[in-house]
């Protein structure tokens, strides 16, 4: 099986711009959840997607927000960037149901200039 | 809320040593515990998960890991580091969502395992 991908690998933007990452999940895996990796604040939980809809939501402004399409694949967008918004941001998918395994992908590298 | 606590964020041992990374827990119901590695300019590679079957975990690439609950702790260890394990290592808990359907990773802080000869 492919495992998780993510496109752009990296990105550079501009301070005040909006900036749009993509997932594709694991063949079969519904759940897609997404992650910020920073060295200051290390791994934070973003939101998490299912059947369409927002399942969970992390602790962050709503300038970060996500979506999911029928097949699963999910896309989380970043408006009005800030500097600290430079990160690495994983996706994870998985079956649904606690306990389930996440599989993340490479990332995308974010930085905001 | 869960919470992960690693102790030490730096572990050095020389290949061959035994390898030892620490993380507790903090669960007011049974938690799922995962143990992720982390190499540079890459994303997170599951090693082992803990989910009530066995309080000892054997995982990828020689490592393994133990339940215990009265220490609210899920350590992490292998018995003969090789150069090749030198990344950082990433213990999380995770938790139902508030719909049930799927669950919310929190992570450690990580440890950052150097291995040298």
């Amino acid at each position: 099986k492919a495992g998780v991908t993510q496109t752009p690998r990296y990105l550079i933007k501009t301070r005040g711009q909006q900036v749009t990452l993509s997932c594709s999940p694991i063949s079969g895996h519904r759940s897609v959840s997404w992650y910020q990796q920073t060295p200051g604040q290390g791994l934070q939980f973003l939101f998490e997607y299912f059947s369409e809809t927002q399942r969970n939501k992390g602790n962050f402004p709503g300038r970060f927000s996500g979506r999911q399409f029928s097949n699963s694949r999910s896309e989380m967008n970043v408006s009005t960037l800030e500097l600290g918004d430079s990160a690495l941001y994983l996706c994870a998918s998985s079956s649904v149901g606690p306990g389930y395994e996440q599989y993340f992908g490479p990332g995308t590298r974010l930085t905001v200039t | 809320a869960q919470s992960v606590t690693q102790l030490g964020s730096h572990v050095s041992v020389s290949e061959g040593a035994l390898v030892l990374l620490r993380c507790n827990y903090s669960s007011s119901v049974p938690p799922y515990l995962f143990w992720y590695v982390q190499y540079p300019n890459q994303g997170l590679q599951l090693l082992l998960k803990y989910t009530s079957a066995a309080t000892l975990v054997k995982g990828i690439n020689g490592f393994e890991a133990e339940f215990k609950k009265s220490e609210t702790s899920f350590h992490l260890t292998k018995p003969s580091a090789h150069m090749s394990d030198a990344a950082e290592y990433f213990c999380a808990v995770s938790e139902a969502s508030s719909g049930g359907t799927a669950s919310k990773l929190t992570f450690g802080t990580g440890t950052r395992l150097q291995v040298t000869l």
